[in-house]
């Protein structure tokens, strides 16, 4: 069975800091993945998603990640944050692009110190 | 405009009772979904149809009945609700195999 271990619940960050939020996955086959996003309130946005090739990924608000299958990790980066990035982070995994349905994990809750 | 959209977006009601929830997507896509969103923010698949047909079916108690009448619509229809069902519920769709998934703003549902 797929799973997906986001270890950190919460992490505080100071505003210009530099962020890694760790994932870990377990998945059978090639695995596609996904780091969303979700303000207070809000929905899930997608920051950015690895299905093959490059396994550096860019995506939205200049947060980037990296696939490691060694590791089997999909770490979220960002170099410098911003008080705007204080949300919950969501790592998820699934066959081809989600539509047979992602696996979310827990979570990691980000909080920016001024 | 919204992409995907659900209504409403706070519901709030007693238990026993029969409540329904109403998405919608704009995007064309074929995948629609519903997800659950427990106090500790753990999201879980609870349904999917792909083309008006039932593809996920986690298992969800049977008092939660999701209907499909296009492919532009998925709405989740729970009957005589318990406390445990507060939560947000959350509305996504996809379109082919390697799109990701576009989710609504979410019902956060209270029961009282």
């Amino acid at each position: 069975a797929q799973s997906v271990t986001q270890p950190d619940i919460h992490i505080t960050v100071s505003e210009g800091a530099s962020l890694e939020l760790r994932c870990n996955y377990s998945y059978g086959a090639t695995p596609y993945l996904f780091w969303y996003v979700q303000s207070p309130g809000q929905g899930l946005q997608l920051l950015l998603k690895y299905f093959s090739g490059d396994t550096l990924v860019q995506g939205i608000k200049g947060f980037e990640a990296e696939f490691k299958r060694s590791q089997s990790s999909f770490n979220l980066r960002k170099p410098s944050v911003h008080w705007s990035d204080a949300a919950e982070y969501f790592c998820a995994v699934g066959a081809r692009g989600g539509a047979d349905g992602l696996t979310f994990g827990k979570g990691t809750h980000l909080i920016i110190q001024p | 405009d919204t992409a995907v959209s659900q209504t409403p977006k706070y519901l709030v009601t007693q238990m026993g009772n029969d409540k329904s929830i109403k998405c919608e997507q704009n995007l064309g896509h074929d995948t629609m979904y519903w997800y659950k969103q427990d106090s500790k923010k753990f999201l879980k698949i609870m349904f999917s149809y792909n083309n008006k047909e039932l593809i996920i079916n986690e298992t969800v108690p049977n008092r939660f009945s999701p209907k499909s009448p296009d492919k532009a619509h998925l709405n989740l229809h729970i009957n005589s609700l318990e406390l445990g069902d507060s939560a947000v519920y959350f509305c996504a769709s996809s379109g082919d195999g390697n799109s990701p998934l576009h989710f609504g703003n979410g019902t956060r549902l209270t029961v009282t």
